[in-house]
């Protein structure tokens, strides 16, 4: 069975910090891994895509990457801000079909101004 | 476009009461996804669907029935509810072919059960 954990479970930062949300995931038989942004009392939010072919995805200000054969990938939030404050979630998907997304628990991030 | 959009937003129910949780995508996508959200499990899949007329099992499908009659829709039952059921539900939904598209959620909605 497959299993997520999140390291660490919260963080607390300055603003304009870089930081590193890591995953690390047990079966490496995946077919991509997403990494989420879930508000207070919202939905999940997708934030980058990356495939099991890829090594890593970038937008804006978040980097992650995807060492498969390892279990692992990591989320680089740069220039952290007050709006960054968030959980972050990874998920891996196992099948082609992505109807099914094993998620970790999250890290809980507070960036203070 | 709407996007995933669930209802209702917050319900309490009684123990043994029955209710149904409606999710509605207006993006065409092929793929939706039932999870419940609780305190130090994450999110867990309840049921899915990879188009109309096909639903199947996640994680955590007892207690719970689904059903696809449209691409549109696809509401959650809860069939004589229990104190356990009580969670945060979020639907999702994705295009379908290849594994490069993310999942879309909904706002979800937090159920009570007494």
């Amino acid at each position: 069975k497959q299993e997520v954990t999140q390291i660490p479970a919260a963080l607390s930062v300055p603003e304009g910090e870089n930081l590193v949300l890591n995953c690390s995931f047990t079966d490496s038989a995946i077919y991509n891994l997403q990494w989420f942004r879930q508000d207070p009392g919202k939905g999940l939010t997708s934030l980058l895509l990356i495939q099991s072919s890829q090594r890593e995805q970038t937008s804006g200000r978040l980097n992650a990457s995807l060492d498969k054969s390892s279990g692992r990938s990591t989320l680089y939030i740069a220039a952290s801000q007050p709006g960054d404050s968030a959980t972050y979630l990874c998920a891996v998907d196992q099948r082609p079909s992505g109807s099914r997304l094993t998620f970790g628990e999250g890290t809980q991030l507070t960036v203070n101004p | 476009n709407a996007g995933v959009t669930q209802t209702p937003k917050f319900q309490v129910l009684k123990t043994g009461q029955s209710m149904t949780l409606q999710c509605a995508q207006d993006m065409n996508h092929e793929y939706m996804s039932w999870y419940r959200q609780d305190p130090g499990m994450g999110l867990r899949l309840i049921h899915y669907s990879v188009g109309a007329g096909i639903t199947d099992q996640g994680e955590v499908p007892n207690g719970y029935n689904v059903s696809r009659s449209t691409t549109e829709d696809f509401p959650l039952r809860l069939l004589s509810a229990a104190p356990s059921q009580t969670s945060v539900y979020f639907c999702a939904s994705r295009p379908g072919g290849a594994s490069n598209q993310p999942q879309h959620f909904g706002d979800g909605t937090r159920l009570s059960i007494l």
